[in-house]
């Protein structure tokens, strides 16, 4: 069975320092891997996806990730953090041909000025 | 402005009744879902229809039913056999197989 991990549930950071927020799946087929920001008491809106192509994929809000097969890892990004993105972020995979997905937990990040 | 509507944001409920979440979506989208979030558990699904008039149960349906009756309708009753329904739903909506999911802005159901 696929399974989502998001390693870590809370990420504090300063303004304007970078920033990474892990995640790792497990599958043994061919997976859509998704990125999602929820605000607080609002839905979710996706940051980014990789369904095939360049393994580095640019999103909103200046944010970006990388596939990794090898490493079946697709952590996310962001070279320089505002107060704004201070939010839950989600991980997610959908198997190929399927429109299931599977979430992480989600990792909060907290930006400190 | 296409997008995902539900209704209410906030909604509360007495032990014992059945209440139902209404999601709206004026995308064309063919397929609908609908998912439970409680804190540090990320998201559940607990049903999913790809077309009108066809559902299937996620992975946590019980003391949970929906319809389909219209393409742009999917809404969500939580019944009195779900034994632990305080959390945060969204619905969310997506074109078909493979592409990315829209969702609503969530609907908080407390139950006392």
């Amino acid at each position: 069975a696929q399974s989502v991990t998001q390693l870590d549930s809370q990420v504090p950071v300063f303004e304007e320092a970078p920033v990474e927020l892990r995640c790792n799946y497990s599958s043994s087929v061919s997976v859509y891997l998704f990125w999602y920001v929820q605000y607080p008491n609002q839905g979710l809106q996706l940051l980014l996806k990789y369904l095939s192509g360049s393994t580095l994929v640019k999103g909103i809000n200046g944010f970006e990730a990388e596939f990794n097969k090898s490493q079946t890892s697709f952590h996310l990004r962001k070279p320089s953090v505002h107060i704004s993105d201070t939010a839950e972020y989600f991980c997610a995979v959908s198997k190929y041909n399927t429109d299931k997905l599977i979430f992480g937990t989600g990792t909060r990040l907290q930006v400190f000025p | 402005d296409g997008g995902i509507t539900q209704s209410p944001k906030y909604l509360f409920r007495k032990e014992g009744q059945n209440v139902t979440l209404s999601c709206e979506q004026n995308l064309n989208h063919d397929a609908m879902y609908w998912y439970r979030q409680d804190p540090g558990q990320g998201l559940r699904l607990i049903y999913y229809s790809q077309i009108v008039n066809d559902f299937q149960k996620g992975d946590i349906a019980e003391g949970y039913s929906v319809s389909r009756e219209k393409k742009e309708s999917f809404p969500l009753t939580v019944t009195s056999a779900q034994k632990n329904p305080t959390a945060f739903y969204l619905c969310a909506s997506s074109p078909g197989t493979v592409f990315e999911q829209y969702f609503g802005p969530g609907t908080r159901l407390t139950v006392t």
